[in-house]
């Protein structure tokens, strides 16, 4: 089993500032890996995919990058609405596996 | 709009049986995915395009022999058979979908069933 592992698991940010968020695989997914956005009491949301890509239908300011065991999520400017849970997910192997997740807060 | 509206969710003995149904149209690629209160996400089953019978279905160890995934294409309905149900089987469980043929994330997300095991 691929374990995803995500820092840190809590970010403190003030808005308009710029976010980055880890996720590290325990062996290569290539860059079969997909970040979602979880708002309390909210199902999960797709952002990227293939490490990169984003989903449709999300802002400009989220980007993906990184490939086989590295991968950075970053919100280049903090807008009140982005303040959730952030998780990624690779599908590169069965069984599918998530990271913990990182909780980005209002600094 | 596309929607996918889980039901089925409710309070269940410990070894007892729950049918979990999401009504969905358009996806190939369909999964549960459940989330335990306060905890993260955990893949619980996926289904390709043709079905139990023709198509592929994949579980984790943790409820593989308990869990049985299915769907009616006709019915456009997703389901999920859980049995021999445990304590640590409660949380919220999505119904996901993924348009696609390939790849294995998932585009689009229902608001989730919640399910307790519980005497």
């Amino acid at each position: 089993e691929i374990v995803m592992t995500q820092s840190p698991a809590t970010l403190s940010v003030s808005p308009g500032e710029r976010a980055t968020l880890s996720c590290r695989a325990s062996q290569s997914v290539s860059s079969n890996l997909a970040w979602y956005q979880q708002k309390s009491g909210q199902a999960p949301r797709l952002l990227i995919y293939g490490a990169s890509t984003r989903a449709t239908g999300i802002p400009a300011r989220f980007s993906g990058s990184g490939s086989e065991t590295e991968f950075t999520l970053t919100v280049s400017s903090l807008q009140s609405e982005d303040f959730a849970v952030y998780y990624c997910q690779q599908y590169n192997n069965w069984p599918l596996t998530f990271g913990g997740g990182t909780k980005v807060e209002i600094k | 709009e596309v929607q996918l509206l889980e039901s089925g969710g409710g309070l269940v003995q410990p070894g007892g049986s729950l049918r979990l149904s999401c009504a969905a149209s358009g996806f190939t690629l369909m999964s549960w995915v459940r989330q335990a209160p306060g905890k993260g996400l955990e893949w619980v089953s996926s289904i390709s395009a043709g079905g139990g019978s023709g198509g592929g279905t994949y579980y984790p160890d943790s409820v593989k022999g308990r869990f049985t995934i299915s769907r009616d294409n006709s019915k456009s309905t997703l389901y999920l058979q859980m049995n021999s149900l445990r304590a640590e089987d409660t949380a919220v469980y999505y119904c996901a979908g993924r348009t696609g043929a390939r790849y294995w994330y998932f585009d689009l997300w229902g608001r989730g069933t919640l399910v307790t095991v519980s005497s």
